[in-house]
């Protein structure tokens, strides 16, 4: 399972730090993701990272601000996650890729978590 | 705006089948997986690799594909499955995941 913490509420333009706890699996040997939902609407992929932490990609609305990284010796993912805008409101949630060993994220997500609540507000 | 496209909101009669679709040219070259979510819950998979699923989904779940369009059928749709189904895929560029923007399944 995966377990989100770190989230609250935080002003325009201040950082906030998400983890992600992993048990019940091999932690680095997946990659790992991080999915987004604001308030009432769908599902939006913001980051993976691969096993060993030297492949990250980003959706194109939080490059340069969003860094994903993971300690595998801890089982942790995170999601550091800068200049945070209102656009950034949403519940996050740690999603592990479903494949073994894949030299890609697949995008084939399970299990997630129970989500963290971002609110960038003033 | 999403690279995946699905029907905002289907409807089906208990104990009817439904089919669910998603369309997207990326889908011409990578599997769609599917999640089903309640309200207030976190996404669960339900298909994978076109028509696989995960321990635990019951087999009135199956998906399907063909050219630019994958689908998930539920035959014999439960009060319980009433929810909504998001697919998601590698985009085009196959950088990037992304997700359709989902459909509301209403169980009449």
């Amino acid at each position: 399972q995966v377990v989100e913490s770190g989230g609250g509420l935080v002003q325009p333009g201040e950082s906030l730090r998400l983890s992600c706890a992993a048990s019940g699996f091999t932690f680095s040997l997946y990659w790992m993701n991080w999915v987004r939902q604001a308030p009432g609407k769908g599902l939006e992929w913001v980051a993976s990272i691969n096993q060993d932490g030297s492949v990250k990609k980003f959706v194109d609305s939080v490059m340069g601000r969003f860094t994903i990284s993971r300690d595998n010796a801890k089982n942790s993912l995170f999601l550091q996650m800068n200049s945070l805008r209102a656009e950034d409101t949403a519940v996050y949630y740690c999603a592990r890729d479903r494949v073994v060993g894949a030299s890609y994220s697949v995008g084939w997500f399970d299990p997630w978590g129970q989500g963290t609540l971002v609110t960038v507000s003033p | 705006s999403s690279e995946l496209t699905q029907d905002p909101a289907v409807s089906v009669a208990l104990g009817q089948t439904v089919r669910i679709t998603c369309q997207g040219d990326s889908l011409r070259n990578y599997y769609a997986s599917w999640y089903q979510q309640k309200p207030g819950q976190a996404p669960i998979l339900v298909i994978y690799n076109k028509n696989t699923r995960p321990s635990g989904i019951p087999d009135r779940f199956s998906g399907s594909s063909s050219g630019n369009t994958t689908s998930l059928t539920i035959t014999g749709a439960q009060a319980e499955d009433e929810a909504d189904y998001y697919c998601n895929s590698r985009d085009s560029s196959g950088n990037h995941v992304v997700f359709g923007g989902g459909t509301k399944l209403t169980v009449l």
